[in-house]
């Protein structure tokens, strides 16, 4: 099975920092990875389709990099409606999927 | 713009069977060669995928849960179903139906809290 860590597992910033979530595989997944916003209550949404592509309507301060096993998620300019748990997904095996453990974003 | 409604009990005693149906709207659950699949989410936790389902019936589960999850497709009334057998308190969650595209998760569902409980 291949599995993600994700980093850290919480985060505090300030409105306009740039924040960095990392996602790593424990085998090599191409660029197989996926990355979602979850805010409390709701459903997760996808921001960052196949390690880098930024989804339709998606505001351009989220960004990702990466490939093999080692991947990143960026926030260009912290705002405050980005405070929502973020998660990795990755899909080498379809149809199986795996997600990281999360990382919960707090404004400080 | 397809969409996904998840129904049924908030409430399941231990050792008995979980069960829940996704609906689709806005589009056919078989026009198309799409995968339909069950993701779900304890409180406080994160996201584990349950399994897929082929619109022509074929299925996928996650190891850790195959041998109790039975996943179906009903094409005449657009909705694929989730049974989970022999619950126990670890399986309370919040359950989302979700269609897989090209190796990610959209639309999904809104989820239903599943409580086990006696």
């Amino acid at each position: 099975d291949i599995q993600m860590t994700q980093s850290p597992s919480s985060l505090s910033a300030s409105v306009g920092d740039r924040v960095t979530i990392t996602c790593q595989a424990s085998q090599d997944i191409s660029n197989y990875l996926n990355w979602y916003q979850q805010k409390p209550g709701k459903a997760p949404k996808l921001l960052i389709y196949d390690a880098s592509n930024l989804e339709t309507g998606v505001p351009s301060r989220f960004s990702g990099s990466g490939s093999g096993t080692d991947f990143t998620f960026t926030i260009s300019s912290l705002q405050p409606e980005d405070i929502a748990t973020y998660y990795c997904q990755q899909y080498d095996n379809l149809p199986m999927y795996t997600f990281g453990q999360g990382t919960k974003l707090e404004i400080k | 713009q397809l969409q996904l409604q998840e129904s049924g009990p908030g409430l399941v005693k231990p050792s008995e069977t979980l069960s829940l149906t996704c609906t689709v709207s806005g589009g056919s659950i078989s026009s198309s060669s799409y995968y339909w699949g069950w993701i779900r989410q304890p409180p406080g936790k994160g996201l584990e995928w349950i399994g897929s389902i082929y619109y022509s019936g074929s299925t996928y589960y996650n190891p850790s849960l195959k041998s109790r999850v039975t996943i179906s497709v009903d094409t005449s009334k657009n909705q694929f179903s989730l049974k989970l057998s022999s619950v126990t308190a670890a399986d309370t969650a919040v359950y989302y139906c979700a269609r897989p595209v090209a190796g990610w998760f959209d639309p999904w569902g809104q989820g239903t809290l599943v409580t086990v409980s006696s």
